[in-house]
């Protein structure tokens, strides 16, 4: 298995402009989770799905800020407009509820600078 | 207010030696807590969960403990070797079936030779 995939793995761009970061969860997976890190804030959650439905997005910053996940097998995370606030790296993350462990599988990542 | 603190920022150990983290949280009532791996650059990779009514998980050379009456969980590494140098992160979940964690700030392990 790939494992989680994020594209693109490094994102530079200007403020004002349209960002969307995509994500493939792994086959199987039934949860995805976008998170954003930063040394300030650390890793936060900023939305989750259960079954290709937004459950819990408490975390999203502003409403610049949205998710879809049209399918099982993609989601984007879209930021519209950047600022440079927006800086940090967003990671996406899979897993199977009722797996018992609940872990979640981390992709590499999408480093997103804002100028 | 909600806080989850990890000892601290940054621990350095001689390799052989044992290695404790602490991560200990206010204003939470998890069910579950996990512990996570990060090298730089990368994600974070799942090590551990324990659930509120184990006190102790084992896993190769490592061991986490939960306190619930404490607050708190330690994560040892026994035997730790330089590959044990990064970033571990705790994590608890907020309710909702173990779904939603929201995770420590971490701290970084340098395991010197």
């Amino acid at each position: 298995d790939a494992g989680v995939i994020q594209s693109p793995r490094h994102e530079v761009t200007e403020m004002g402009q349209e960002v969307t970061l995509r994500c493939k969860p792994i086959s199987g997976h039934n949860s995805l989770f976008w998170y954003r890190q930063t040394m300030m804030r650390g890793l936060e959650l900023l939305i989750y799905f259960n079954n290709n439905v937004p459950i819990d997005d408490s975390g999203m910053p502003e409403d610049r800020f949205s998710a879809k996940m049209p399918n099982a097998s993609f989601s984007t995370l879209k930021i519209q407009p950047s600022e440079p606030r927006d800086s940090a790296v967003y990671f996406c993350a899979s897993s199977q509820r009722g797996g018992g462990s609940n872990e979640q599988f981390f992709g590499p990542g999408t480093r997103l600078t804002v100028l | 207010s909600q806080k989850i603190e990890q000892n601290s920022e940054a621990l350095n150990i001689q390799e052989g030696k044992t290695a404790t983290l602490t991560c200990n949280y206010t204003n939470y009532s998890p069910a579950y807590l996990q512990w996570y791996r990060q090298d730089p650059g990368r994600g974070p990779v799942f090590l551990l969960l324990i659930r509120e009514n184990e006190k102790e998980k084992r896993k190769e050379r490592l061991k986490v403990t939960f306190d619930t009456t404490l607050k708190q969980s330690l994560f040892h590494i026994t035997a730790s070797q330089p590959a044990d140098s990064a970033t571990y992160l705790c994590a608890l979940d907020k309710g909702n079936y173990g779904q939603n964690f929201v995770f420590g700030p971490g701290t970084r392990l340098s395991v010197l030779p």
